[in-house]
């Protein structure tokens, strides 16, 4: 079945540094991925939508220069939390999708800003 | 856009009891209505999917039903485990669009 690798699984950082977080689909083409953060007991609200080769379309209320995101390739998509602050301390979670909706999950990068 | 309304949020049953989960969306045109089941601290996992043309789905002791009419969709766990105590979501979504979800349903299985 459909594969999706994330990297890192946790990371620890500072206030004020960057932090970057990839997402590959390992055995298929993902021409869309999605970007999700998940609160502690909260569902999954969706961030931004990457598309390969064109600029990520953002939900309302996240902010785009904040939350950089880039689909390089048909595997790989990355978010880049600039500037982290301790209210950025959250799961952050890719899915790709193989076009036919079935959406698979990342295992997940729980970042916590000091 | 589409939303996803989910209920209950927390649910308790007896082992070898029934679950039952109800959700209701807003966009007429979605058509896939995916649920994941959510083990703490890991990645949402998909247990069951439908698709508008379908109004019910069975995969052993999993049943998704689908009311499109009233735009309601409801997951059914029969014969309960130990091990389906979790949080489970429902989403929706249209052909090739985002996926959005519900608040989830915490799951308890009682002994």
């Amino acid at each position: 079945g459909a594969v999706v690798s994330q990297h890192p699984s946790r990371v620890i950082c500072k206030s004020g540094t960057s932090v970057k977080i990839e997402c590959r689909s390992l055995d298929f083409q993902a021409t869309t991925m999605f970007w999700y953060r998940q609160f502690p007991k909260q569902s999954l609200m969706l961030m931004a939508t990457s598309n390969e080769g064109s600029k990520a379309t953002y939900e309302q209320g996240v902010e785009k220069d904040k939350f950089l995101i880039n689909h390089a390739s048909l595997t790989l998509s990355t978010l880049t939390v600039t500037s982290a602050h301790p209210e950025d301390s959250s799961f952050y979670i890719c899915s790709a999708t193989d076009g036919a909706n079935v959406l698979t999950f990342g295992a997940g990068s729980r970042l916590t800003v000091l | 856009g589409e939303n996803v309304e989910q209920h209950p949020s927390t649910l308790s049953v007896q082992e070898g009891d029934s679950a039952v989960i109800k959700c209701t969306y807003s966009d007429s045109a979605s058509n896939y209505f995916p649920w994941y089941k959510q083990e703490l601290g890991k990645r949402p996992q998909l247990i069951i999917d439908i698709r508008s043309n379908v109004g019910e789905k069975k995969d052993q002791r999993i049943a998704v039903t689908l009311n499109k009419t009233a735009k309601h969709f409801s997951l059914h766990i029969t014969e309960t485990q130990p091990e389906d105590s979790a949080v489970y979501f429902c989403a929706a979504s249209k052909k090739n669009d985002k996926i959005i979800f519900g608040k989830g349903t915490r799951l308890h299985i009682l002994p």
